[in-house]
Parts: C-alpha cells; structure tokens; sequence
C-alpha cells in the first residue's frame, strides 16, 4: 500500500540552526501539506501546496518557514533559525483530489530544538 | 466557541464493547468531516471519510454526521485491545472558495481492555 514517507524520524538541534524536513508523498498525488503537533496539543495545520505554489498558509507559517518540490518527489519543510516552541512533531500529507477530505498522513519527523 | 471539540477522554471499556466517539464543531462551512486513529508518537491513520451528511459504514466502524446539530460520531463494534489509540475527528470546509485546512478536535484517548 503507498504511503507517505518522512525523514528523519527524529532531530535534534540547537537553537537558532536551520533544519529541513523531508516527505516524499504518494505517487500520484497532486497537493501536499505540513501539519504539526505540540505534545499534548491538536493537528495544526501550517501550510497547502499545489502546482508548485502555497495555495493556503496558516498564521503559524511566517517567514520562518518555507516548503519546496525540488524535484518530483520530494517535498521539504524548512524552519530558519530555530526556537524551543518549534519543537513538535511535523506531520507531511498528500492527497490526490481537490474534491476530496482522504487526506494521507505520513508518521511524521520528531524536532526537539535545545 | 472553539472551532471543533472533542472530549478528550480517557475512556476504557471492555473488550467487546461498543465505543462511541464524538465530535461538536461551530463552522456551518464544514463539508468533509474524517476520522482518524493515532497510536503515540505516529502519523494520523485515517478511518473514515464522510462528505456532507449522513452515515457511512466499514466493517465494525459506522461514521455519522449531523449537520443540522453540528456532531458527528464515531461508532466501533465488537471493540478489540488493537483499537486502543488516540481517535481524532477532522473537518475541513467544502471546495467552493473554501479553506483547505483540516481542523482536527484534540483527539479522544480509548483504552480497549481484554
């Protein structure tokens, strides 16, 4: 069955490092999506792509972050200067359709920023 | 008024009960309502997709959606120990103009016990 893929499972990093997330979606899938997860805390959701542009961005997306499809596979979270309440658990989705709510979610990259 | 609520649990019942999940929302908007199953420290699996009103079923789980009360509802049957995790609705408006964002409840924990 395809999947979501994400890496690394886990990082750590330093404040104020840049780090890159990385999620290959399902294959044939047209939209992508970061959410992430605060322990203890709801699925946010930060950000929509298609066509090669952000369709959607949450408030929590400020120019900290920034995503890319730099080839056709691959598809990349990057958070600049990182700080402690970036850490969370960053969830990368895909989904086929527009017309659809079967949103695909991979097992997510753990960043714990010290 | 949050956006969606869900009570967050915990709930334990027996193995062989039946489970009853649920979710409250505000945003007349919403038109596709899922439900997913997480297991710590994991991506979203999901469960069941509904668009719009009504019920729709899969093997021991039945999704039910109200729009007219704003709830919907996660059925299990025959629970088993497998389905113990944390089950979180998510909705989203419809495709008309509207936003693409998942809004997730904070996820109900359930505890099957054998």
């Amino acid at each position: 069955e395809p999947e979501v893929t994400q890496t690394p499972s886990h990082q750590v990093t330093q404040m104020g490092q840049e780090v890159i997330l990385r999620c290959v979606p399902i294959s044939n899938h047209l939209y992508f999506y970061w959410y992430r997860q605060i322990l203890g805390q709801k699925v946010e959701f930060l950000v929509s792509f298609y066509n090669n542009e952000i369709s959607e961005k949450s408030e929590i997306f400020d120019d900290q972050f920034s995503v890319e499809r730099p080839d056709g596979s691959n598809f990349t979270l990057k958070i600049r200067s990182t700080k402690l309440e970036d850490s969370a658990m960053y969830f990368c989705a895909s989904k086929r359709l527009t017309n659809t709510g079967e949103l695909f979610f991979g097992e997510g990259s753990r960043l714990t920023v010290l | 008024q949050k956006e969606v609520e869900q009570d967050p649990g915990p709930l334990s019942v027996p193995e062989g009960a039946i489970v009853s999940l649920n979710c409250t929302y505000s945003n007349s908007a919403f038109q596709y309502f899922m439900w997913y199953r997480q297991y710590s420290r994991k991506g979203p699996e999901l469960l069941m997709y509904t668009y719009s009103s009504g019920n729709k079923e899969d093997g021991r789980f039945t999704a039910q959606v109200d729009k007219s009360s704003k709830y919907i509802s996660l059925f299990i049957r025959d629970s088993q120990p497998s389905d113990s995790a944390t089950y979180l609705c998510a909705m989203r408006e419809g495709t008309q103009g509207g936003s693409e964002k998942l809004v997730f409840g904070k996820g109900t924990k359930l505890t099957v016990n054998p």
